[in-house]
């Protein structure tokens, strides 16, 4: 099993750049999350779903949107990059509410 | 006040000790309790459960204390690769997302 796949690993974009970060997940879960972590920030929730056709927004969902189309992939849009999204963003799936999350490997991502 | 707060760290511990990690959590709601451990420039992974009973997995022992609203984790005998940043989690009962606390930095030297 594969579990969590992110793409890309590193990505640099300039400001006002638009870009998907792809989350697949193969091992059928309901529960898939996008997170950003920030040095001495800790990991904050930016968007959630909880099944196909079902998104929710978490802490800071400003400036990204997503779509749940399959249950396998959960693709995080940044709209209009901002140096204010640099960030290890990382994405991670759950078999449902109340267990623990299985992680991707992260993108680093730099606005310049 | 945070959701879900532990001692920043870090901890320097000598190799072969006991360490033990505290986090306390304001949701007293609040049903599913985790322990994670991420390693520098790594993803977060699952280290542990805790459960209402306490429970054991090696030389890592979790307990919950529902009443103090606190999660604790325990590791004996340390190793050199037990250093990694232990960071605290409960799932929020309105939408089962997780609440993460900021995390431990833990150092064993030899």
């Amino acid at each position: 099993n594969a579990g969590v796949t992110q793409t890309p690993k590193f990505q640099v974009l300039k400001t006002g750049q638009s870009m998907t970060l792809q989350c697949a997940q193969d091992m059928n879960h309901e529960y898939m999350s996008w997170y950003r972590q920030d040095p001495g920030m800790g990991l904050r929730l930016i968007h959630y779903s909880v099944g196909a056709g079902i998104t929710d927004q978490g802490e800071v969902p400003n400036g990204y949107n997503v779509s749940r189309s399959t249950t396998e992939d959960f693709p995080l849009r940044l709209l209009s990059a901002a140096p204010s999204q640099t960030s290890v963003y990382f994405c991670a799936s759950s078999k449902a509410g109340g267990y623990g999350y299985t992680f991707g490997s992260g993108t680093r991502l730099t606005v310049v | 006040r945070k959701e879900v707060e532990q001692d920043p760290g870090p901890f320097n511990v000598p190799e072969g000790a006991t360490v033990a990690f505290n986090c306390t959590y304001s949701n007293s709601a609040s049903q599913s309790f985790f322990w994670y451990r991420q390693d520098c420039r790594k993803e977060p992974k699952l280290l542990m459960s805790v459960y209402s009973s306490g429970n054991e997995d090696g030389r890592f022992t979790a307990q919950l204390n529902r009443a103090s609203q606190y999660i604790s984790l325990l590791i004996r005998d340390s190793k050199l690769s037990d250093s990694a940043t232990y960071l605290c989690v409960v799932i929020r009962v309105s939408n089962y997302q997780l609440i993460w606390g900021a995390g431990t930095k833990l150092i064993i030297k030899p």
